[in-house]
């Protein structure tokens, strides 16, 4: 059963430090998106890839935010330095390609104080 | 500006009580429009892709269309187990085929 996968599950982390998170795709699929979900805005699309090549990432702040795929089993989304304000859950999802359905996975609850 | 809407934002149903949510999208250019269920403490789970005006598809109780302005989830007799959040997706023909969801209908379905 392939699944998306990320971790951590939960972080907890003071003002100012850095944060990353991970995410495993779904082997074979070659588009993996970075989503940030609160209450108050939804899913916000942050950066997506195509074959490990950013397409998108017109939705994070580029001041503080940094998407990558070293390779193709791994993405990592990154925070420095974070703020409260960042809070929120993290999802990363991959599909067979652009245009079709997306495979979330469980997402990363981060909370910062 | 691109947008997409879902409404209602909460409905309540009696078990077997069929009803509609709807998502109606304004974009320059449509490439796909998706449906989502979400489980509280999970990532959305991809419900159905509809691609053109006109366009039908169904799976068990559900079943999605598509017109040049708007789609429609139609569930047929739901059961508790339906209950969950049902987001709406486009993404739009354009330089970066961006994605927008909207902020979804809150179902729950009364046994």
């Amino acid at each position: 059963d392939a699944r998306v996968t990320q971790t951590p599950r939960h972080k907890v982390t003071e003002m100012g430090q850095e944060v990353t998170m991970r995410c495993q795709p779904i082997l074979g699929h070659n588009t993996v998106f970075w989503y940030r979900q609160t209450m108050m805005q939804g899913l916000e699309l942050l950066a997506y890839f195509r074959n490990r090549a950013p397409l998108d990432d017109s939705g994070m702040p580029k001041d503080r935010f940094s998407a990558e795929m070293p390779d193709a089993t791994l993405a990592t989304l990154k925070i420095q330095p974070s703020e409260p304000r960042d809070s929120a859950v993290y999802f990363c999802a991959s599909g067979p390609n652009t245009g079709y359905e997306q495979y979330f996975g469980p997402g990363t609850r981060l909370t910062v104080t | 500006e691109d947008q997409v809407t879902q409404s209602p934002e909460a409905l309540r149903l009696q078990e077997g009580e069929s009803s509609s949510l709807n998502c109606s999208y304004t974009v320059s250019g449509l490439r796909g429009l998706f449906w989502y269920r979400q489980d509280p403490g999970k990532g959305p789970e991809f419900l159905f892709t509809l691609y053109s005006a006109g366009e039908e598809k169904e799976k068990e109780r559900l079943k999605a269309t598509l017109t040049k302005k708007e789609s429609f989830l139609h569930i047929t007799a739901p059961k508790p187990e339906d209950s969950a959040t049902y987001l709406c997706a486009v993404q739009v023909r354009n330089t970066g085929n961006q994605f927008y969801f909207g902020t979804g209908t809150s179902l729950t379905v009364i046994p």
